[in-house]
């Protein structure tokens, strides 16, 4: 089956501790974002990566970062300097170029304790 | 700065009937639109898009919109069932060719009810 993978779909940090969710696509999409969702509020943009190699910073890549070594994976460390952690994050894919429809994964919630 | 956003965080509506869901834009540069539908806990999925240069797509049970002179878009859902209750919202691509993705509304909650 084609699709986007996010895991794990649940995940518990303490304070101070560095984590990492892991995004995976075979849809051989060039193209792929990070998102963060909090409760009421649109997906706001943290990182992007229109191909191997390659990212841009979102609009908010404090206390983020990617990598992107290879097309099919696209993996967001949260690091201990993100003061408010905790949300639910997407991944998302997409063919890149204009006009881009994207398509996003099941989401990663991550609580910190 | 340019936003996307939804007149209304709810809207309940009886199961069987029609649902309309709105959302305005205020880029007049952006050329394609998207719906999308999130279920609690999962991630949004994929509805419906239209390019700038319709003004009406269709698609299974449902329909979108686009009156580029109001830059108002409309999702129609209709003989709702059970299964459409979700949040829906827009995304719209603000004619960068989308080099940092799409800007999305915060959604509106469909509620369905017997």
């Amino acid at each position: 089956d084609g699709g986007i993978t996010q895991s794990p779909k649940y995940l518990f940090r303490k304070e101070g501790q560095n984590v990492t969710l892991s995004c995976e696509q075979n849809l051989n999409h060039d193209a792929m974002y990070w998102y963060r969702q909090d409760p009421g509020q649109g997906l706001r943009l943290i990182y992007y990566s229109q191909i191997v190699n390659d990212f841009q910073k979102g609009d908010i890549a404090e206390g983020y970062s990617v990598s992107r070594e290879k097309k099919e994976s696209f993996p967001l460390t949260v690091t201990s300097a993100q003061k408010n952690p905790t949300a639910f994050y997407l991944c998302a894919s997409s063919i890149g170029g204009a006009p881009d429809t994207q398509y996003f994964g099941p989401g990663t919630r991550l609580t910190v304790l | 700065g340019e936003s996307v956003g939804l007149h209304l965080p709810t809207l309940s509506v009886q199961e069987g009937d029609n649902s309309i869901i709105n959302c305005a834009y205020s880029n007049s540069a952006s050329d394609y639109f998207i719906w999308y539908k999130q279920e609690s806990g999962k991630g949004p999925q994929f509805i419906i898009d239209i390019r700038s240069n319709m003004d009406k797509r269709q698609g299974q049970r449902v329909t979108v919109l686009l009156n580029k002179t109001v830059k108002h878009l409309s999702l129609q859902i209709a003989a709702t069932q059970p299964g459409d209750s979700a949040v829906y919202f827009c995304a719209e691509n603000g004619g960068g060719g989308g080099a940092d993705g799409l800007t999305f509304g915060k959604g509106t909650h469909l509620i369905i009810q017997p």
